[in-house]
C-alpha cells in the first residue's frame, strides 16, 4: 500500500499569513495526488488535483506543487474561511489512501 | 447542479446489517465511477470502496473487504453500500462521492454524509 505522510498535523496561523502543508508518498504516484479542505461537520471539498491543478472555483491563493514523491499545498494570504482541516490523497493505485490531515487554526 | 444525498444511517447493534444509499442527480450517473469514504468522529478520512460505471469492477479497503458490498443501480441513479456483521469500529460518517477518472483522478463532488453508530 502507498503511505502518505502529511505534516504538520496541526498548524496555527493568522489571517494574512502564508502556510505550507506537505505530503510525502512512500513510492512514486505519478502526480496522482489531490488535496481536500474539510470544514467542521461538512464534507470534504476538492481543492487541487494532479498535484498542482486547481479545481474550478477554488481561489488562486491555493496552490499545489510536487518534487519527486513530495507534495506541497500552499495557501497565501490566509482568509478566515481557510481555517479548516486539509487532507492529501493518492489515487495512483488501490487502496486509495489519505494523509492523516492537517488542522489549520487561527492563532 | 450535481447532488449526492446519502441515507440509511442510524444506530444499529453489533453483528447486524445495514444498507446505505446515495441518490445522485445533476449528472449522468452511469458515466462515473463512484466512491464511499468514511470518517470516524475526530479522525481522518478513510477510503472504503469504489465501483466502476457499469458495476463490473469493485474495489475495497482491506479493513472492510468481505463485510461490505458496494453496488449501484444506474436506472435509479443510486449507489449503495451493504454493511454486514457491523462492528463498533464501523461507527463513522459515510460519504459517497463522484470519482472523476479521465486522465486526472479525483473525487469532485461529495454528499453530506450519513452517520452510522454501532452500539449495543
Amino acid at each position: 500500500d502507498i503511505q502518505l505522510t502529511q505534516s504538520p498535523s496541526f498548524l496555527s496561523a493568522s489571517v494574512g499569513d502564508r502556510v505550507t502543508i506537505t505530503c510525502r508518498a512512500s513510492q512514486d504516484i505519478s502526480s496522482h495526488l489531490a488535496w481536500y479542505q474539510q470544514q467542521p461537520g461538512k464534507a470534504p471539498k476538492l481543492l487541487i488535483f494532479r498535484a498542482s491543478t486547481r479545481q474550478s472555483g477554488v481561489p488562486s491563493r491555493f496552490s499545489g506543487s510536487e518534487s519527486g514523491t513530495g507534495f506541497t499545498l500552499t495557501i497565501i494570504s490566509l482568509q478566515p474561511e481557510d481555517f479548516a482541516t486539509y487532507y492529501c490523497q493518492q489515487l495512483k493505485s488501490y487502496p486509495i489512501t489519505f494523509g492523516q490531515g492537517t488542522r489549520l487554526e487561527i492563532k | 447542479e450535481v447532488q449526492l444525498v446519502e441515507s440509511g444511517g442510524g444506530l444499529v447493534q453489533p453483528g447486524t446489517s445495514l444498507r446505505l444509499s446515495c441518490a445522485a442527480s445533476g449528472f449522468t450517473f452511469s458515466d462515473y465511477f463512484m466512491t464511499w469514504v468514511r470518517q470516524a468522529s475526530g479522525k481522518g478520512l478513510e477510503w472504503v470502496a469504489n465501483i466502476k460505471e457499469d458495476g463490473s469492477e469493485k474495489y475495497y479497503a482491506d479493513s472492510v473487504r468481505g463485510r461490505f458490498t458496494i453496488s449501484r443501480d444506474n436506472a435509479k441513479n443510486s449507489l449503495y453500500l451493504q454493511i454486514d456483521s457491523l462492528k463498533a469500529e464501523d461507527t463513522a460518517v459515510y460519504y459517497c462521492a463522484r470519482y472523476f477518472r479521465s486522465g486526472n483522478y479525483y473525487q469532485d463532488h461529495w454528499g453530506q454524509g450519513t452517520l452510522v453508530t454501532v452500539s449495543s
